[in-house]
Parts: C-alpha cells; sequence; structure tokens
C-alpha cells in the first residue's frame, strides 16, 4: 500500500519568508509525527497529533513554528519568517497508535538562503 | 535530558566482516528502544525495536540487537554483512512514560567494501 508522502520534496525560500510543508499519512493512522534533521544529525522530535488533537509540541523551536491536523488525516507545518538554521530536512512519520511503529515519508529538504 | 549515544560516526569494514554498532541512552526508566536504518535515496524505516521480553531481539535482513538494562546499552549486531549493508544507522530510544517521542541517536554511516 501506499506510504506517507510528503510535499515538496525539496523547498528552497528567501530569509524571511513563510513556508508549508504538506504531510500524507497512511490511510487509517490515527497518531503523526513531525521529526527535524540537521545535517549530519539524526532526527529530532517536533510535535505528535492524536486524530485532529495536538498531543505534544514541547519539540518546536520556536513560535514560528506550528503545525495543523484539522481533520485528522493531511498534517501541515508551518514555518514563518524563516532564518538561516531552520535548513534542514523535516520528516513525517505516521503510526496506528502512538506506540506502535513509526513509518517515516521521505522528508522536505528546507534551505533557507 | 535524556540523550542517545553513538559513539561510532563512520565505520568501513570490507564484505563478510562481523559488525557491532554501539549504542547508549541515558534514561533511568522504562524504555523502548529502536534501530533505524536509512539506505541511500531511501526512507528512514525500522531495523528491529525492543519493547520487553527477550533482550536478544532479530531484526531484518540478519541483524540483531541485545538490550543490557546494566549498562544503558543497545548494540546493533550482524554476523556477517553484505555490501547491500552500506547505509546510515540510527539508534533511537522512547520513555514508555511518552511513547510518543522517539529520541534519535546522531546515526553510524556504515560503509562496504566491495
Amino acid at each position: 500500500g501506499a506510504g506517507v508522502s510528503q510535499s515538496p520534496r525539496y523547498k528552497v525560500a528567501k530569509r524571511g519568508q513563510d513556508v508549508a510543508l504538506r504531510c500524507d499519512p497512511i490511510s487509517g493512522h490515527v497518531s503523526l509525527f513531525w521529526y527535524q534533521q540537521a545535517l549530519g544529525q539524526g532526527p529530532e522530535f517536533l510535535t505528535y497529533f492524536q486524530n485532529e488533537a495536538q498531543l505534544d509540541k514541547s519539540g518546536l523551536p520556536s513560535d514560528r513554528f506550528f503545525a495543523e491536523r484539522p481533520e485528522g488525516s493531511v498534517s501541515t507545518l508551518k514555518i514563518q519568517r524563516t532564518q538561516q538554521e531552520d535548513s534542514a530536512v523535516y520528516l513525517c512519520a505516521s503510526s496506528q497508535d502512538r506506540t506502535d511503529t513509526q513509518y517515516f515519508g521521505p522528508g522536505t529538504r528546507l534551505t533557507v538562503l | 535530558a535524556q540523550s542517545v549515544s553513538q559513539h561510532n560516526h563512520h565505520v568501513i569494514l570490507s564484505e563478510a566482516a562481523s559488525l557491532e554498532l554501539g549504542c547508549n541512552y541515558s534514561y533511568g526508566g522504562t524504555v523502548n528502544l529502536f534501530w533505524y536504518v536509512q539506505y541511500p535515496g531511501q526512507h528512514l524505516q525500522l531495523l528491529l525495536k525492543y519493547f520487553s521480553g527477550d533482550p536478544l531481539v532479530k531484526g531484518i535482513k540478519g541483524f540483531e540487537a541485545e538490550f543490557i538494562k546494566s549498562k544503558f546499552s543497545f548494540n546493533l549486531r550482524k554476523p556477517s554483512v553484505q555490501w547491500s549493508d552500506t547505509a546510515e544507522y540510527f539508534c533511537a530510544v522512547s520513555m514508555y512514560s511518552s511513547a510518543s517521542k522517539i529520541i534519535f541517536g546522531s546515526g553510524t554511516r556504515l560503509s562496504i567494501r566491495p
């Protein structure tokens, strides 16, 4: 079946621009996660949704980062007024339940100039 | 804060050599442990996981890992590597009390010489 998909795969933004990154989880998966992976590092947790409820946003680095999942399926990660330090690969993962195996998407590589 | 340490940043082996990648975590409570792999150009995928029970866990492609609670370790092993094992390997942990949040190590790049 179809896996987790993310779009766009690559995004180049000028410093100060707003960006929106999309995640389509595996159909029927209740839990959805966002991670940030800087070059040469492992993924770092950003936020977690159970259906449409954002239950943990402790990893969001600043109030410029905002995530939503209004209908409990597709999720969008929005970054306002992008900065160079936001350059990273943003990974989305989904699972049937919060304790189940997380399946990762291909990621969106964001480059802020 | 909880953390995961992977001591080897880059490992180079010849085919048929044995592999052991080290992983240590810092957390005193009950944990779930994972090894993820990312092959060149592919998504992160689960190699194996430990939630409870037998501390020796077998995963896909002949990999196994042993949870040693007293050493806070979860080392990955394979008796004989193949060229196709070339990839980035990530150790990860989640706390039982917060099972949704996975904390990853910085990864080990494995290069296999044919």
